[in-house]
């Protein structure tokens, strides 16, 4: 299967720092990402899409000068959360479109652990 | 109605038990279906994809998709307790553009 990394795989922070989170498909090219947020025994929630070369699309509800997205690459999509408070504390996983058309398949990366204190 | 739609579980099943996860979706022209695999803490894992009506099989799992009835299953046979998982139903709707629907999963467990 495709390689997706992410890095850093869990990261502490006070309050009011920014953190940056970066998602990379190892071994394809991704025009697309995906990042998600899972709280604990909760489903998936998608935050937004990051098209490669173009703003990202937030989904409803996600603020997008609080989460910032740059996919700056084909390979190479980062999820900034600006200004984190604790209930920012999540899981965040991201997702790379591996190849085109309707056979298209999301690959997962491992995931970011984020605790704010 | 929610767009992907699985039953929460838990679906406790024996050691060497088939276990039917079963997944329902709203919008009739949806292409793509994909099954997801989920352990506690972990990401979700690609198992299978199918994109045509009838039956997908790839080792003890196999993937079954009726669009008239909007109906989409995993079937895990001989299950392990290592197969005890969140397992995601996942379905590419007919919208355009490349997002995926996630349903809430369901959680298996299987007892040795």
């Amino acid at each position: 299967g495709a390689v997706v990394s992410q890095h850093p795989s869990w990261v502490i922070c006070k309050s009011g720092t920014s953190v940056k989170i970066e998602c990379r498909s190892l071994d394809f090219q991704a025009t697309t990402m995906f990042w998600y947020r899972q709280f604990p025994k909760q489903s998936l929630m998608l935050m937004a899409t990051s098209n490669e070369g173009s703003k990202a699309t937030y989904e409803q509800g996600v603020e997008k000068d609080k989460f910032l997205i740059n996919h700056a690459s084909l390979t190479l999509s980062t999820l900034t959360v600006t200004s984190a408070h604790p209930e920012d504390s999540s899981f965040y996983i991201c997702s790379a479109r591996r190849g085109s058309g309707s056979t298209d398949t999301q690959y997962f990366g491992p995931g970011t652990r984020l605790t704010v204190l | 109605q929610k767009e992907v739609e699985q039953n929460s579980g838990p679906l406790s099943v024996p050691e060497g038990a088939i276990a039917s996860l079963n997944c329902t979706y709203s919008d009739r022209g949806s292409q793509s279906f994909f099954w997801y695999r989920q352990y506690s803490g972990k990401s979700p894992e690609l198992i299978m994809s199918i994109y045509s009506n009838g039956d997908k099989e790839d080792g003890r799992f196999t993937a079954q998709l009726n669009k008239a009835s909007q109906y989409v299953s995993l079937l895990i046979r001989d299950s392990q307790p290592s197969d005890s998982a969140t397992y995601l139903c996942a379905v590419r709707p007919n919208t355009g553009g490349f997002k995926t629907i996630f349903g809430a999963g369901t959680r298996l467990f299987v007892k040795a």
